[in-house]
């Protein structure tokens, strides 16, 4: 596509329930990030791929959170057991390189509302 | 070690005027210095970036001065327009091992007619 296209843009769920956030990179691109972004702060890198293998996961907050992209395209972010402090703009973007230095693309993001 | 510094928090500048916005950072491996700009309900766009072998970049008005040895880098808007009112996000990452960027908290500038 496009640009990276991230699915659903609005997203309010029950405290408890499982949540999967959808990234759908640019077509082509190596590298697929996944940031969370709080109102007025910078994002916050939570992990990221190159192909299909998960390269870093240290910026997950815990073991609730967990990404895959199984075919080195589609991303999915997964919240299990979703807690109010999960509440957050979660942002996919991708690059078309693995080397630092390549433009990073950020998708519009998915806005999570844990009530 | 990851942290970026970034100040102020907000900017308000007439038309014009000249825009600064500093960023700080810890890690000396740090080899990579963009620059996003983000509009409301926008995700963050590469405006400008630099690396540490040069000190300084230029594109049209916007400029990255880069200081090395004290580990600084600022972006300088000049001419500011009303249509550069956005939040500006300053971002560094490694060569080697985690390659996302690290970014700061933002400023917000708005620059009146």
């Amino acid at each position: 596509g496009a640009g990276v296209s991230q699915s659903p843009r609005y997203k309010v769920t029950k405290r408890g329930q499982d949540v999967a956030l959808r990234c759908d990179p640019i077509s082509g691109h190596v590298s697929l990030y996944w940031y969370r972004q709080a109102l007025g702060q910078g994002p916050e890198f939570l992990t990221y791929f190159n192909y299909e293998a998960q390269q870093d996961k240290s910026g997950l907050p815990n073991d609730r959170f967990s990404a895959e992209r199984p075919e080195g395209s589609i991303s999915t972010l997964t919240i299990q057991r979703t807690e109010q402090r999960d509440s957050a703009m979660y942002r996919c973007a991708s690059s078309l390189r693995t080397d630092s230095g390549n433009t990073i693309y950020f998708g519009e993001g998915s806005w999570l509302t844990v009530v | 070690q990851q942290q970026v510094k970034q100040s102020p928090q907000s900017l308000i500048v007439q038309k014009g005027g000249i825009s600064i916005i500093n960023c700080a950072y810890e890690n000396t491996a740090f080899d990579y210095f963009p620059w996003y700009q983000q509009f409301p309900g926008k995700g963050p766009a590469l405006l400008i970036a630099i690396r540490p072998d040069v000190s300084e970049k230029k594109e049209g008005r916007f400029t990255i001065s880069f200081n090395k040895s004290a580990k600084q880098f600022s972006l300088h808007i000049m001419d500011s327009q009303p249509g550069d009112s956005a939040t500006y996000f300053c971002a560094a990452s490694l060569d080697t091992g985690r390659r996302a960027l690290t970014f700061g908290s933002g400023t917000r500038l708005q620059v009146q007619p």
